[in-house]
C-alpha cells in the first residue's frame, strides 16, 4: 500500500545533541513538508520541498534543517540551536504544487508522526 | 495570518446527534480543505471545497463555504464514536504554495 512512514515514533534528544527524524513516501509525490504539532495547536509549518533538490523554510524553521536528495525522502534534523523541540512532528506529502497558484493546493497525505521529548 | 481559526475549541454530544464545526480565514482562497486527526496520530484528509462552490458533501459529511463571509462550516451527521477526533480546516490562500492550519475542533462522540 501507498503511503508516508516516519521513524522512529518515539525519540528522546539530550542536551546539545541533533537528531533526525525520517520520513519516507511511496506516493510518487513531487512535494512534501515537516510540520511542529503543540498540544492543543494546530499545525505549523517548518520546511517543504516542492521538488527534489530544493526546499523552502516555513514559519519556524529556525533550528531546523532539512535534505532532499531523493523524491521518497525528506528527513527533518533537529540541531541543538533549537531549544525547544519537544513536540509532535508530522511529514505530509501532495502531488506537485508546481500549478497550485492557479489550482490551489492538493490534499496533503500525512505520516503517524514522531514524538520528540528532551531527556 | 492567513490562519483559519475552528469554532467551537471543543464539542462534547452523543451518539446519532449533529455535530457542527465552523472555520474562518482572512485572506482570498483558492479552496478550504477539512482534515481529521484521532489521538497520537496524522492527519487525515476529509474533504475539499474550492472557492467557486458553496456546497460539498461526503457520505456523512457535509461542508459548506461563504466566501464572502470568509468562513466555512463541517456538518457530520448522524455522528458515531469512531467520530471522535480533532478536526482541523486549512486555508490555500492565492499566491501561496502551502497550506495553512487552524487550531482544531476535537469532538467527543459518546457512546
Amino acid at each position: 500500500d501507498g503511503g508516508i512512514t516516519q521513524s522512529p515514533k518515539y525519540l528522546f534528544r539530550k542536551e546539545g545533541q541533533n537528531v533526525t527524524l525520517s520520513c519516507e513516501q511511496n506516493l510518487n509525490h513531487d512535494a512534501m513538508y515537516w510540520y511542529r504539532q503543540d498540544p492543543g495547536q494546530g499545525l505549523r509549518l517548518i520546511y517543504y520541498s516542492q521538488i527534489v533538490n530544493d526546499f523552502q523554510k516555513g514559519d519556524i524553521a529556525e533550528g531546523y534543517s532539512v535534505s532532499r536528495e531523493k523524491k521518497e525522502s525528506f528527513p527533518l534534523t533537529v540541531t541543538s540551536a533549537q531549544k525547544n523541540p519537544t513536540a509532535f512532528y508530522l511529514c505530509a506529502s501532495s502531488i506537485s504544487v508546481g500549478q497550485g497558484l492557479l489550482l490551489g493546493n492538493q490534499p496533503q497525505h500525512f505520516g503517524d508522526g514522531t514524538r520528540l521529548s528532551i531527556l | 495570518s492567513q490562519q483559519g481559526e475552528e469554532d467551537p475549541q471543543a464539542l462534547s454530544i452523543q451518539e446519532g446527534e449533529n455535530a457542527t464545526m465552523n472555520c474562518s480565514y482572512k485572506t482570498s482562497i483558492n479552496n478550504l480543505q477539512w482534515y481529521r486527526q484521532n489521538s497520537g496520530r496524522g492527519l487525515v484528509h476529509l474533504i475539499l471545497i474550492r472557492s467557486n462552490e458553496r456546497e460539498k458533501h461526503s457520505g456523512r459529511l457535509r461542508v459548506t463555504l461563504d466566501t464572502s463571509k470568509k468562513s466555512s462550516s463541517l456538518l457530520i451527521t448522524a455522528s458515531r464514536a469512531a467520530d471522535t477526533a480533532s478536526y482541523f480546516c486549512a486555508t490555500d490562500a492565492r499566491g501561496y504554495s502551502t497550506l495553512t492550519f487552524g487550531k482544531g475542533t476535537m469532538l467527543l462522540v459518546s457512546p
